[in-house]
């Protein structure tokens, strides 16, 4: 299985701040990427698809780059209830679809 | 409401002793996988279902069965449990096999010690 890399954090950062992660993936033919959201000891849930031409929704913008295989999530304005895992996902058609998960980014937004 | 449902939350059981962890999807997907996700390694994927009767091997199957004979169960066996399988375990459905909008929708997870 082809590698998605994350660097695992903690990133303690205040209120307000702005705060990117990167991401790397192994797999050229990686076909779609997603960024989920991890809370402690629950399941987790999808906060965005990350497409080509880069998108944002409200505070979170996420960037694809093709050639470099890199993926990037910005947090602009952090709160609280930002602080959580953040996982990088690749969605890879050789390996039959399965969603290949980076280790993840722990977040700590404090007061 | 659409959602994944896993049961139980939370077992703990005894090395040998066979136990199935249930799945149930409400939304009608096609593609259903479990993963186990441990300190350190993150989410691996353990077995998938790319429809009813088809399944296949993740990264790690090993001391695992599943079985997919309706649209909407997929429940995960072991047979002999060992130590090395106490795990946080998720359950996850999503519409089909691949696509930039194909958000995967994952259960609330089971607690598994096995000693």
């Amino acid at each position: 299985r082809k590698e998605v890399e994350q660097d695992p954090g903690p990133f303690n950062v205040p209120e307000g701040a702005t705060v990117a992660f990167n991401c790397t993936y192994s797999n050229s033919a990686s076909q779609s990427f997603f960024w989920y959201r991890q809370d402690c000891r629950k399941e987790p849930k999808l906060l965005m698809s990350v497409y080509s031409s880069g998108n944002e929704d409200g505070r979170f913008t996420a960037q694809l780059n093709r050639a470099s295989q890199y993926i990037s999530l910005l947090i602009r304005d952090s709160k609280l209830s930002d602080s959580a895992t953040y996982l990088c996902v690749v969605n890879d058609k050789n390996s039959g679809y399965a969603l290949n998960f980076g280790k993840g980014t722990s977040l700590l937004v404090t007061p | 409401e659409a959602q994944v449902t896993q049961n139980p939350r939370y077992l703990i059981t005894v090395t040998g002793k066979k136990l199935t962890v249930t799945c149930s999807q409400n939304m009608n997907h096609e593609y259903m996988s479990w993963y186990r996700q441990d300190p350190g390694l993150g989410l691996r994927q353990i077995y998938y279902s790319m429809n009813v009767e088809v399944t296949d091997k993740g990264d790690v199957p090993e001391g695992y069965k599943v079985s997919r004979k309706e649209k909407r169960n997929f429940p995960l066996i072991l047979e002999s449990p060992s130590p090395n399988q106490t795990s946080l375990y998720f359950c996850a459905s999503r519409p089909s096999s691949g696509g930039a909008r194909n958000e995967q929708f994952f259960g609330p997870g089971t607690r598994l010690t096995v000693l």
